[in-house]
C-alpha cells in the first residue's frame, strides 16, 4: 500500500514570498489533515477535510494560510504571505475516516525555511 | 499551562537498557492515548495506542495509562539502536478526532 506522498520535501523562500504544498493521501482515505510541527513541539492541527469539505478549520491563521482539497482527493496547502515563523515542517496525513478509532498516516512531511 | 506536558530530553540510553518515556495532561476528557514514533525527516507513525485506563503490551513496547493521575508512560525493554528516534504522546477526546500532541522526545540508544 503506497503511503502519503508529499512535494516539495523542502523549501527555502523569503519573507513576504508565497509557497504551496502538496499532498496525495492513501487511496480510499477520506480524511486528509494538515499538521504544522515547529522544531521542538509536537504537530499542531491546522485544517481537516473529511473528502472536500472542511471539517475544522479553527487553527489555521486565514489571513495568509489557505488549503484546498478538489476533488476529495488531493490537497494543497498554501502560505501567502509567508513570515520567519512559519518555519516549520508542514505534515499531511489521512484516515480512511474521521472517527476517533481511525488511525491517521502521516507523510514525510515538507520542511519549509522562510528567511 | 500546555494541555499535554512532555520532557523533551534528549535521553540517551545504552543498548539493552529500559527506556521510560511519559506525558501528563490537565483535560480530563481524554479518553484516548497515543504514542508515535518519528524517525529524523520522517513522518510520526502510530506505535501503541490505548483506550481510558490500563496497560498494554506489543512485543517491547508497553503503554500505561493513569487517568486518576492525568498521566501516561511507555516502557521499551531491550532497547536497540534501531529505538533512536523522537517519541511523541498523543491524545483525543471521545467522539473527537483532533490530536493533542506532545512536544516529544528524543531518544538515543548507544550500541
Amino acid at each position: 500500500e503506497a503511503g502519503v506522498a508529499q512535494s516539495p520535501r523542502y523549501k527555502i523562500i523569503e519573507k513576504r514570498q508565497s509557497v504551496a504544498f502538496w499532498c496525495n493521501p492513501i487511496s480510499g482515505h477520506a480524511t486528509l489533515y494538515w499538521y504544522q510541527q515547529i522544531l521542538g513541539q509536537g504537530p499542531k492541527l491546522l485544517i481537516q477535510f473529511q473528502n472536500n469539505g472542511v471539517v475544522d478549520d479553527s487553527q489555521l491563521p486565514k489571513d495568509r494560510f489557505s488549503a484546498e482539497r478538489l476533488k476529495g482527493v488531493d490537497s494543497t496547502l498554501k502560505i501567502q504571505p509567508a513570515k520567519l515563523e512559519d518555519s516549520a515542517v508542514y505534515l499531511c496525513a489521512s484516515s480512511f475516516s474521521g472517527g476517533v478509532n481511525t488511525e491517521a498516516f502521516f507523510g514525510q512531511g515538507t520542511r519549509l525555511t522562510v528567511v | 499551562q500546555k494541555e499535554v506536558e512532555q520532557d523533551p530530553g534528549p535521553l540517551s540510553v545504552p543498548e539493552g537498557a529500559i527506556v521510560s518515556l511519559n506525558c501528563t495532561y490537565s483535560n480530563s476528557a481524554f479518553q484516548y492515548f497515543m504514542w508515535y514514533r518519528q524517525y529524523s525527516r520522517k513522518g510520526p507513525e502510530l506505535l501503541m495506542y490505548t483506550y481510558s485506563s490500563g496497560n498494554k503490551e506489543d512485543g517491547r513496547f508497553t503503554a500505561q495509562v493513569d487517568k486518576s493521575s492525568k498521566y501516561i508512560s511507555l516502557f521499551i525493554r531491550d532497547s536497540q539502536p534501531s529505538d533512536s528516534a523522537t517519541y511523541l504522546c498523543a491524545m483525543k477526546r471521545s467522539n473527537d478526532y483532533k490530536l493533542s500532541f506532545g512536544a516529544g522526545t528524543t531518544v538515543t540508544v548507544r550500541a
